[in-house]
């Protein structure tokens, strides 16, 4: 079983469509990541957050520490959202590291 | 300020042929980490450098080396070349750990 685990793996939508992908996580950890990954191999850096919620734009990230799993909504999808998004964490070994566990990503196609 | 620069952009070598690649942090940035991108495995971290001192190390073997200079800039070294060690590998700067990650493009190596 992967540390990290991602759903859905695919994700279809129609334009305007509220998203929600899910992360769920078995370690301990210091930090998630969520990252957005275009074709061509591009990867932006979405959120970082150890608690709590954030929002950027149409993107908003959740993570509850106790149940160990982060949300990543989009708002009022665009196709320009289409993308792979993944989660990862910083494995909580005690150190302040980016040593990241990573997801195997979702790949969001968002249709006009 | 420029982005995480990467060359070569894309490199074709021979098995048994070594290869090294090249990382130039955000200015500023003194935390470098390199992940390897594979189809059949995603993401996998590398190696971590901060302050020239490799702070982890990631499950691949003795072939897969790197470090970093002193103005933070960082190299990654493949000696003996394998066909599986075909992948995009990316690094990425953050000022110091458990701060947004900024990746650069990549270096898409293909071992002939």
């Amino acid at each position: 079983k992967n540390e990290v685990e991602q759903s859905p793996q695919n994700l279809t939508a129609q334009e305007g469509e509220f998203i929600t992908i899910n992360c769920s996580y078995s370690v301990g950890i210091s930090a998630l990541h969520w990252l957005q990954q275009h074709p061509g191999g591009g990867i932006v850096s979405l959120f970082m957050l150890s608690s709590g919620k954030k929002k950027h734009g149409r993107l908003i990230a959740t993570i509850n520490i106790q149940e160990k799993h982060s949300s990543l909504h989009i708002t009022a999808s665009h196709p320009r959202d289409s993308a792979v998004y993944i989660c990862a964490v910083n494995g909580g070994d005690g150190g302040a590291t980016n040593k990241l566990i990573f997801g195997t990503g979702t790949l969001l196609a968002v249709q006009p | 300020k420029a982005g995480v620069t990467q060359t070569p952009r894309y490199l074709i070598k021979t098995r048994g042929q070594q290869v090294t690649l090249s990382c130039s942090p955000i200015s500023g940035h003194r935390s470098v980490s390199w992940y390897q991108q594979t189809p059949g495995q995603g993401l996998q971290f590398l190696f971590e450098y901060f302050s020239e001192t490799q702070r982890n190390k990631g499950n691949f073997p003795g072939r897969f080396s790197g470090r970093q200079f002193s103005n933070s800039r960082s190299e990654m070294n493949v000696s003996t070349l394998e066909l599986g060690d075909s992948a995009l590998y990316l690094c990425a700067s953050s000022g110091t750990t458990h701060e947004k990650l900024f990746f650069g493009s990549g270096t898409q190596l293909s071992v002939l």
